[in-house]
């Protein structure tokens, strides 16, 4: 059975510019949530979908935005790219949101 | 005071040491205890999962939680070169906000041939 995929694998972006990271959950999974994992930091929360409603948000600015379809794939949206967007994006899929969530290898993403 | 504090390490054990990786909190509503394995510039990989305290034993792998003391562990037996990782402890609330993970800053492995 196929896991979590997550693309691109990884990405190079210009300060100020717009980035769309797209994740599939595992097959019967409805949430899917996102974290942004930095360099010696555990992953931090910025979304949670189920059944296409979000459910929660993480202090993150409005600059990141996301949203799940009808097939429960995400994507997350972050416009005007700081430096400081560089990380590795994580996407995780549970079969209700509160029981195992499962990872993928996430979107590592540079910001120049 | 961060809601999950975990030594970052580095910790360096030899081949079949018994390693104890561990984890405190702050939060009494943690009901949902996680432990990840990371290898470098990959995704977490979900190694344990336990509601509320008590034991959980899967193969080498043995997680505690102790929510008196707001403390949970994970002890890896007979340890193998390819468990050199960064082990991350996640945790959630039972109830409203149990949407969220909320993880330690991950304690990085080596086990030595």
């Amino acid at each position: 059975d196929a896991g979590v995929t997550q693309s691109p694998t990884h990405l190079i972006k210009t300060r100020g510019q717009h980035v769309t990271l797209r994740c599939s959950p595992i097959s019967g999974h409805k949430s899917v949530s996102w974290y942004q994992q930095v360099l010696g930091q555990g992953p931090q929360f910025i979304f949670q979908y189920y059944e296409k409603e979000e459910r929660g948000r993480g202090n993150f600015p409005d600059r990141f935005s996301a949203r799940q379809f009808p097939n429960y794939s995400s994507e997350l949206n972050v416009n005007a790219l700081l430096l400081g967007d560089s990380a590795l994006y994580l996407c995780a899929s549970s079969l209700t949101g509160i029981t195992e969530a499962f990872f993928g290898q996430g979107t590592r993403l540079t910001v120049v | 005071q961060k809601e999950v504090e975990q030594d970052p390490g580095p910790l360096s054990v030899p081949e079949g040491a018994i390693v104890s990786l561990n984890c405190t909190y702050s939060n009494s509503a943690f009901q949902y205890f996680m432990w990840y394995r990371q290898y470098s510039r990959k995704g977490p990989e979900l190694l344990m999962y336990t509601y509320s305290s008590g034991n959980k034993e899967d193969g080498r792998f043995t997680a505690q939680v102790d929510k008196s003391s707001k403390y949970i562990s994970l002890f890896i037996r007979d340890s193998q070169p390819s468990d050199s990782a960064t082990y991350l402890c996640a945790m959630s609330n039972s109830g409203g906000s149990n949407y969220k993970l909320t993880f330690g800053k991950g304690t990085l492995l080596t086990v030595n041939p």
